[in-house]
């Protein structure tokens, strides 16, 4: 099982500011990093997966970084909405993924 | 996108009674159906990996005799959690894939209570 950190727990933000946390992941056997966005009474969804080292992904107002020799991953959100108010969880996959516990994101109007 | 049920999403179940729990993919053929579990507070643990037509493999301290895994299309897994006990009560969650390096689709989850 792998041993996959996320930083910080929880985070309480204004609309507009940008926010970022971390994934810290251990670089061996690495294959892939997956990152979900999972809203309350939803089910996960994916945001990314990245698997070089130095990818950068974007999707809109999200967008992620990813350094896997010394495993970790970036999550940047621009401009946060109350509607980015969710839990995100991060996955690095080495021939199975593992969830860390996830950053509980919180947006205020 | 890609669409994961789950049935049910939510079951009360009297202790020593077995439970069946369903994921489909609805809009694709899923290669490989994960099933987790959520305990409170923490992130989504891992219990079994199944592929169509061959045995799950189970994580480590996952009894396969208590959490019966049947992944008998490429459209269906199901986890049967027999002979329940109340610390069995958790939320389970599957989702699926189309091979590895893919991102997972997942169902709503199954809130169940054993009494």
């Amino acid at each position: 099982i792998l041993n996959v950190e996320q930083s910080p727990q929880s985070l309480h933000v204004q609309e507009g500011d940008s926010t970022n946390f971390t994934c810290s992941f251990p670089s061996s056997n690495f294959y892939a990093l997956h990152w979900y966005r999972w809203e309350t009474a939803k089910s996960p969804e994916a945001l990314f997966v990245m698997t070089l080292n130095g990818d950068e992904k974007k999707k809109g107002r999200i967008s992620a970084t990813l350094n896997t020799k010394e495993g970790y991953s970036y999550l940047y959100i621009k401009g946060s909405q109350p509607e980015d108010s969710a839990t995100y969880l991060c996955a690095p996959e080495a021939g199975k993924s593992t969830f860390g516990d996830g950053t509980t994101l919180t947006v205020k109007p | 996108g890609a669409v994961v049920s789950q049935h049910p999403s939510r079951v009360i179940c009297k202790s020593g009674t077995s439970v069946k729990i369903e994921c489909r993919s609805l809009d694709f053929q899923a290669t490989t159906m994960f099933w987790y579990r959520q305990f409170p507070k923490k992130s989504l643990m891992l219990m079994a990996t199944s592929n169509e037509g061959s045995k799950a493999t189970y994580e480590q301290g996952v009894e396969k005799d208590k959490f019966l895994i049947n992944h008998a299309s490429l459209t269906l897994s199901t986890l049967t959690v027999t002979s329940a006990h109340p610390e069995d009560s958790s939320f389970y969650i599957c989702s699926a894939s189309t091979g590895a390096g893919n991102e997972q689709f997942f169902g709503p989850g199954t809130r169940l209570t054993v009494l």
